[in-house]
């Protein structure tokens, strides 16, 4: 799987958007741009996917440069529950998902 | 419909003894993969399985580590005669038949495991 690069950490301050970046240069065609988050002492989470347009779910959107190499994940309205690391992830789905560093989100009240 | 189950949550061994974590995947899900986090560091895959079969064993040790995913119930991962650095959160994650739109698996809460 091509490899992701994202800040290794963040801070927002309560109630406000969150833009996490991710770049993906080496992205290839077949790639799809998965976002995980994980708590503190709970499994990873599925947050969204996308391969090409722009996601939007109830967690959370997925934007995506038209070149494919970055996206970049939006929390609308951080919550302190929204604290977590975040996983950008890429995947054609032949091969089990290969976690790297990810992005440590700190939620300010 | 339940998540990905694991059990036992906490599990304490000592050196020595054998440890044994179960799977059971998300309701029509026919795909497992067991991950492990060892304190302050990230996720390693250790094994993908479908039924009776290993598909990827890539990030398992090569010794002391077994996993199996059996016909019927759970998928197993069992490690033999533990040593302190097995201590670790051990996660297991299941798919449904191959999707197409991308490889989206979903967690259980883990298996913590702590050698004495």
């Amino acid at each position: 799987d091509a490899k992701t690069t994202q800040p290794n950490s963040m801070e927002s301050n309560e109630e406000e958007p969150v833009h996490l970046p991710c770049n993906h240069s080496t992205i290839s065609g077949t790639d799809y741009i998965h976002w995980y988050r994980q708590l503190p002492s709970q499994g990873p989470e599925y947050v969204i996917h996308g391969l090409t347009s722009n996601v939007n779910n109830r967690m959370a959107s997925l934007a995506i440069a038209e070149d494919r190499k970055s996206s970049t994940l939006i929390l609308h309205r951080a919550t302190l529950r929204d604290a977590a690391v975040y996983y950008c992830i890429l995947n054609s789905g032949n091969t089990p998902l290969v976690f790297g560093k990810g992005t440590r989100l700190s939620v300010i009240a | 419909n339940a998540g990905v189950m694991q059990n036992p949550r906490h599990l304490v061994r000592r050196r020595g003894q054998e440890a044994r974590l179960r799977c059971s995947p998300m309701k029509g899900h026919s795909h497992v993969y067991w991950y492990r986090q060892l304190p302050e560091e990230g996720l390693k895959f250790m094994v993908y399985l479908q039924k009776e079969n290993i598909i990827d064993e890539s990030g398992m040790p090569k010794e002391r580590f077994s996993a199996e995913f059996p016909k019927e119930g759970p998928s197993i991962l069992r490690i033999q005669q533990v040593v302190r650095g097995d201590s670790a959160a051990y996660f297991c994650a299941s798919s449904p038949p191959k999707n197409p739109r991308g490889n989206t698996i979903y967690f259980g809460e883990g298996s913590w495991l702590t050698v004495v």
